[in-house]
């Protein structure tokens, strides 16, 4: 059964930081890796889609990386902003179902 | 604009009623999720369906109901058997199952019992 975990819970950070997000996964057999920002009381925004063959993505100023041998994918977000603040999940793909970790809060202070 | 409409946004549910939260997709997916979130706890899968007219419980089925009988459209059904139904219910659309298959998310609809 794949198991996701996100390091760390919860993240405040001053604006203009660069920070790294974590995911770990048990199970390596993925089909891809999804990264989603959700605002409170909102659903799910996908900001990175990677592939199983691939090694990352990037998207202005957020890069994900992906490495399956060690069960671990980051987000990197540069020169951070208020409007960053939201939780972050990740999920891994298999072929019926995403599977979620509990996401990481992040809390960027002008 | 193509999307995935959730409605009602909130919803309160008396004790022993059945209530259908609405999920409506214009992206022309065949894939549909219902998934719910508690505080504290990832996603879990209610239910998917791959096709119209064909769809398989997920991890925790038990006290929900689905159908799928036009493409664009998943309404679920919180019955009185599920015994704690207050939570963030998410409908999620791809264009298929596999390999490569970007999901997409509604905005989501709050259920309270009251």
């Amino acid at each position: 059964k794949q198991e996701v975990t996100q390091i760390p819970a919860a993240l405040s950070v001053p604006e203009g930081e660069n920070l790294v997000l974590n995911c770990s996964f048990t199970d390596s057999a993925i089909y891809n890796l999804q990264w989603f920002r959700q605002d409170p009381g909102k659903g799910l925004t996908s900001l990175l889609l990677i592939q199983s063959s691939q090694r990352e993505q990037t998207s202005g100023r957020l890069n994900a990386s992906l490495d399956k041998s060690s069960g671990r994918s980051t987000l990197y977000i540069a020169a951070s902003q208020p409007g960053d603040s939201a939780t972050y999940l990740c999920a891994l793909g298999g072929f019926q179902k995403l599977v979620f970790g509990t996401g990481t809060r992040l809390l960027v202070s002008p | 604009d193509g999307g995935i409409t959730q409605s009602p946004k909130y919803l309160f549910r008396k004790e022993g009623q059945n209530v259908t939260l609405s999920c409506e997709q214009n992206l022309n997916h065949d894939a549909m999720y219902w998934y719910r979130q508690d505080p504290g706890q990832g996603l879990r899968l209610i239910y998917y369906s791959q096709i119209v007219n064909d769809f398989q419980k997920g991890d925790i089925a038990e006290g929900y109901s689905v159908s799928r009988e036009k493409k664009e459209s998943f309404p679920l059904t919180v019955t009185s058997a599920q015994k704690n139904p207050t939570a963030f219910y998410l409908c999620a659309s791809s264009i298929g199952q596999g390999a490569g298959t970007e999901a997409f998310f509604g905005q989501g609809t709050r259920l309270t019992v009251v």
